[in-house]
């Protein structure tokens, strides 16, 4: 079965801070492995795609990386404005369907 | 642009009742999408269209819901009867091709 598990949970960090957020996934194919970040309120905004093992891409302050179990993303210094809930997706190449993640709820306090 | 457009950003409705939400995609996309999203389930593709012909909607949990796209500009999702454990928010996203824009979402209530 398709499936996408996000750790942790929420994350508090403190302005400058930098960490990690996990994405484990199984998949049967894998057509791509997106992130998103959404702010309260708001739908999903789109930020990444992977697409093979080894793939990185950075935008700002933010770095995702791929292998075949897993996705990080990197959040280097981060300020407030980064607070948001970061949702981690796989699309099957068998379905074509996007199977997301619950998501990582991150708070940075300045 | 405008992005896509949904309606209405809050609903409450008694049990029983029938509920619409309503969706406007972005011009010239081809394809839409309907999600709900809960704290227990995360979020979750309910049906999606491509050039307003429902492709897939193995994800709709019960005959008490359906979707329409009678055009391009149009779509909507409808639950009848809505039961409490319909609640949750409701997006919309569209595309040309590739993963979707998404609506600011129909938060749904029913009591």
């Amino acid at each position: 079965e398709d499936q996408v598990t996000q750790s942790p949970e929420a994350l508090r960090l403190q302005e400058g801070e930098s960490s990690s957020l996990n994405c484990s996934y199984t998949v049967s194919g894998l057509r791509g492995l997106f992130w998103y970040r959404q702010d309260p309120g708001k739908g999903p905004e789109f930020l990444f795609t992977l697409y093979s093992a080894g793939e990185e891409k950075e935008k700002e302050r933010l770095k995702a990386t791929l292998t075949k179990k897993e996705s990080f993303l990197h959040i280097t210094a981060p300020k407030p404005e980064d607070s948001a809930t970061y949702l981690c997706a796989v699309q099957s190449s068998n379905t074509g369907k996007l199977i997301f993640g619950q998501g990582t709820t991150l708070q940075v306090k300045p | 642009d405008a992005g896509v457009i949904q309606s209405p950003r809050h609903e409450v409705t008694e049990m029983g009742q029938e509920v619409t939400l309503r969706c406007k995609p972005i011009s010239g996309h081809n394809s839409l999408f309907w999600y709900r999203q809960t704290m227990m389930r995360g979020l979750e593709l309910l049906i999606y269209f491509n050039n307003n012909v429902p492709i897939d909607d193995s994800g709709m949990p019960e005959d008490r819901f359906s979707a329409k796209m009678p055009n391009a500009s149009f779509s909507t999702l409808k639950i009848q009867p809505s039961e409490p454990r319909d609640s949750a928010v409701y997006f919309c996203a569209s595309s040309l091709g590739g993963l979707g824009t998404f609506g600011s979402g129909t938060r749904l209530t029913v009591v």
